[in-house]
């Protein structure tokens, strides 16, 4: 299986900071990977899809970049919203396997 | 607007099998592209990804446990339904059904499933 590697695992940031988190992925997946957000006591939020691709409804403070086995997940301008976990999935092949999660928390 | 919600039992002993049934609207299950997922979360810990069922019918699990489940769709009901055997307490988790297109867009409120006796 394919081993996603985060980091970090967690952060701590003030509102209006740059938030950059990485994963990096155990073999190539070309851009099939994702990111979600998770709030605690909430399904997770698809974010981004096929690395760079921003879902409908999210805010454009929300991108993604990366191909192979390096991505990235940056939040221009942290809001207070955006505190909550964030996992990458890659969906390149079965298992399809998350990343261990970054929480983002309150500086 | 695509809706899914989970529906099951809350608790189950180990040994038990646990059947999971995932309810959705606003799509169908028959159109190309189109998949139901299964993805768990134990308490305070990482997502782990499970089992995935397509408009064709194709069915992908994880490997490590595979020998436990199942996974199954209902067009007719909009249904998909998830079984793992053996349960154990390490089983305990909340489960999350999903619609997959482009990524997981759409998911379940999700059902916490304790594994005790």
């Amino acid at each position: 299986a394919i081993q996603m590697t985060q980091s970090p695992s967690s952060l701590s940031a003030s509102v209006g900071d740059r938030v950059t988190i990485t994963c990096r992925a155990s073999q190539g997946i070309r851009n099939d990977l994702g990111w979600y957000q998770q709030k605690p006591g909430k399904a997770p939020k698809l974010l981004i899809y096929a690395a760079s691709s921003l879902q409908s409804g999210v805010p454009s403070r929300f991108s993604g970049s990366g191909s192979g086995t390096d991505f990235t997940l940056t939040i221009s301008s942290l809001q207070p919203e955006d505190f909550a976990t964030y996992y990458c999935l890659q969906d390149y092949n079965y298992p399809q396997t998350f990343g261990q999660g970054t929480k983002v928390e309150i500086k | 607007q695509i809706t899914l919600k989970e529906s099951g039992p809350t608790l189950v002993k180990p040994t038990q099998t646990l059947t999971l049934t995932c309810t959705f609207s606003g799509f169908s299950l028959s159109t190309s592209g189109v998949g139901v997922g299964w993805i768990r979360q134990p308490p305070g810990k990482a997502l782990e990804w499970l089992a995935l069922i397509y408009w064709d019918d194709d069915k992908r699990y994880s490997p490590s446990l595979k020998s436990r489940l199942t996974i199954t769709k209902d067009t007719s009901k909009n249904q998909v339904v998830l079984t793992m055997t053996n349960m154990d307490p390490v089983d305990t988790a909340t489960y999350y059904c999903a619609h997959r297109q482009m990524g997981y867009g759409y998911w379940g409120q999700g059902t916490l499933v304790t594994v005790s006796s």
